[in-house]
């Protein structure tokens, strides 16, 4: 069975460093992209970015390019979120997701609550 | 880059049956989306991968309910026998030129 397993909820304060992760079992996890999305309280689902596991190659929305990190660890079959200098802005939902092999998720975490607030 | 149109709300009653729409912006009208659908407080669920001719392929465990259908720039989620637990927000998806794009998601009320 396909699992994104993501890190427990984060309670930062403006300016903290942090980094969240996404955790994949059940399938071969270099053969498939990770994106990570944001979900502000009460709106929809906004593309960040995402990785290729095989050789880390990134894509990132153009709107948080120097904002944030992605990176991976294809040892431990692991992605992460990363952050160096937060903002009350990054106060969201972060969700993990797996591109099947026509550039759409088919399987999600089940999400990582970033609350930042001084 | 596309541009993915849904309706911010719709409602149908119980045990009838519902039809989102996402509509893809000029240009685009040929690409594959997907459809996710969001109960609240949940993470979102993928519900079927949708291309232009209307073949879809749903995701492990979408129930018979759930069915996609294409008509020109349309990619249409019809939910049949409506039941309390679809009540939801659904987003269409797709890629395109190093972006990933969502629509602005649909809440579907059960009454």
């Amino acid at each position: 069975e396909v699992q994104l397993v993501q890190s427990g909820a984060e309670v930062k304060k403006p300016g903290e460093s942090l980094r969240i992760s996404c955790k994949g079992s059940g399938y071969n996890f270099n053969t498939f992209w990770i994106s990570w999305v944001r979900q502000m309280p009460g709106k929809g689902l906004e593309w960040m970015g995402r990785i290729d596991p095989t050789d880390s190659y990134t894509n990132l929305s153009p709107s948080l390019q120097g904002h944030v990190t992605i990176s991976v660890d294809k040892s431990i079959n692991t992605a992460y979120l990363q952050w160096s200098s937060l903002k009350a802005s990054d106060t969201a939902m972060y969700y993990c997701g797996r591109y099947s092999g026509y550039d759409l998720v088919d399987y999600w975490g089940q999400g990582t609550l970033v609350t930042v607030s001084s | 880059q596309p541009v993915l149109t849904q309706s911010s709300s719709a409602s149908a009653s119980l045990g009838s049956s519902v039809k989102l729409t996402c509509t893809l912006s000029s240009g685009h009208t040929t690409y594959i989306i997907a459809w996710h659908q969001q109960q609240p407080g949940k993470a979102p669920r993928y519900l079927m991968k949708l291309e232009g001719s209307g073949s879809y392929n749903k995701g492990s465990g979408v129930p018979d309910r759930f069915s996609g259908s294409s008509t020109g720039a349309a990619r249409y989620l019809t939910i049949s026998n409506l039941q309390s637990e679809d009540e939801a927000d659904y987003y269409c998806e797709t890629w395109d030129s190093n972006s990933q794009i969502f629509g602005g998601g649909t809440k579907l009320t059960v009454l």
